[in-house]
């Protein structure tokens, strides 16, 4: 079965850093494309951040360029999302995405002004 | 503003049919496939269908998708109260270099 566990989420103060992980299982994770999509409290889904199977292919949404660094490590079997000079905005869940399927259960960023 | 547009609410009464359209651009829905997603209060989205009108294992065939030009729709049919969620479409956009999400529908069964 696949799966995708993120953790590492948690509250912040404007301006701070906070480092997202997802853990996978159940799949070759080296042969598969990864997203960051994230959802604000009662909006829609945002998407933040890819990496291609390999890491040398790497996008982000203009919202989060900069700030924000999506890294992968095959050899663990997990994803990684580095967020720094955090605002309040970044509040919401944040999913782990084995490209656009499966999604992980999310976990909770909440970046206090 | 969502770079795909598709309306905020669609309703109907158990075991009608409701349409969900989703509006997009050259650069993203009349290149790439369409994907749809539903999402349950306080869960996480499911994937709906993919490659525009293809249902993975497991998604009732009362759900169905499809495309043209630059747009698409998803279409339940025989609505079902536990149908009630969030619909999301999704595509790549070229133009952008990442995953484009519509606004989201809120689908009412009344």
């Amino acid at each position: 079965e696949v799966q995708l566990v993120e953790s590492g989420g948690g509250l912040v103060q404007s301006g701070g850093s906070l480092r997202l992980s997802c853990a996978a299982s159940g799949f070759s994770f080296d042969s598969y494309e990864m997203n960051w999509v994230r959802q604000a409290p009662g909006k829609g889904l945002e998407w933040i951040a890819y990496i291609n199977s390999n890491g040398n292919r790497i996008y982000y949404a203009a919202s989060v360029k900069g700030r924000f660094t999506i890294t992968r490590d095959n050899g663990k079997n997990s994803l990684y999302l580095q967020m720094k000079s955090l605002k309040a905005e970044d509040t919401g869940i944040y999913y782990c995405v084995r490209y656009l399927d499966p999604w992980g259960r999310g976990t909770l960023v909440t970046v206090s002004s | 503003q969502s770079v795909l547009t598709q309306p905020p609410s669609a309703s109907g009464t158990p075991g009608q049919r409701v349409t969900i359209s989703c509006s997009g651009s050259d650069s993203n829905i009349g290149k790439k496939d369409v994907r749809w997603f539903q999402q349950l209060p306080g869960t996480a989205p499911k994937l709906l269908i993919y490659r525009n009108s293809q249902r993975p294992s497991g998604v009732p065939d009362r759900f169905s998708g499809s495309k043209s030009g630059t747009s698409a729709s998803l279409a339940i049919s025989g609505l079902r109260s536990e149908d009630e969620a969030d619909y999301y479409c999704a595509t790549w956009d070229d133009s952008l270099s990442g995953v484009v999400f519509g606004g989201g529908t809120k689908v009412t069964v009344l």
